[in-house]
């Protein structure tokens, strides 16, 4: 059974950082892109970007809107995609969701920027 | 960036009824378009991926077609579970990009 399993969120001061994980499970974490997408309260999804898998060099691919802020990583021995956003504003107030390609997606953990 | 255009915004229609949603986009996606179903407090699901193709596991109602900048999903007879908002995603040119959502209701 797939699974993907998000922590790290929290609250968290304008201008301060932040790290989130997701344990995947359930699948050949090397075979897959692995992709972090954002969805505000009451809004539409936004993708963030996403990192390739073995064949393609794990390579990552970011939204502008977040680029230079945030940074996607994987580590294949563990099996964990991470996300670490830096210089955070009260927009990136949002649950972020980690996705196995664009077809299965974790239950989310929430984010709120705020002093 | 490109644009996705979604609607109606809500809908409301009767068990059984034959429903439509529909995504235009600003440019030719080349049917690179996914639709997801996202039921209140959980993640999106993905419904239909590359325009036409049912996720594994979907129920054959719903379904979904289009081609160049205009999309649609079709849920041919409502069922009371099928309450969610629907969204529509272009993954054809980076930054991919969703639609705004539909709210579907049971009349």
């Amino acid at each position: 059974e797939v699974k993907l399993l998000e922590s790290g969120g929290g609250l968290v001061q304008p201008g301060g950082s932040m790290r989130l994980s997701c344990a995947a499970s359930g699948f050949t974490f090397t075979d897959f892109y692995m992709y972090w997408i954002r969805q505000p309260a009451g809004k539409a999804p936004e993708w963030l970007g996403f990192i390739r898998n073995k064949a393609n060099g794990y390579t990552t691919e970011y939204n502008p809107s977040v680029k230079g802020r945030f940074t996607i990583s994987r580590d294949n021995t563990q099996n964990m995609l991470y996300l670490q956003m830096n210089t955070l504003r009260a927009e990136d107030t949002a649950t972020y969701y980690c996705a196995r390609s664009l077809s299965f997606w974790g239950q989310g953990v929430m984010v709120t920027v705020s002093s | 960036d490109i644009q996705m255009t979604q609607s109606p915004s809500f809908l409301s229609a009767s068990v059984g009824d034959r429903v439509t949603i529909n995504c235009k986009a600003s440019q030719n996606i080349n049917k690179y378009l996914n639709w997801y179903q996202q039921k209140l407090g959980e993640a999106p699901k993905l419904l239909i991926y590359n325009t036409n193709n049912l996720q594994t596991g979907i129920p054959s109602r719903f379904s979904g077609s289009g081609s160049g900048t205009d999309y649609t999903l079709t849920i041919s007879s409502l069922q009371p579970e099928d309450v969610a908002t629907y969204f529509c995603l272009q993954h054809s040119s980076r930054p991919f990009t969703f639609g705004s959502g539909t709210k579907l209701e049971i009349k």
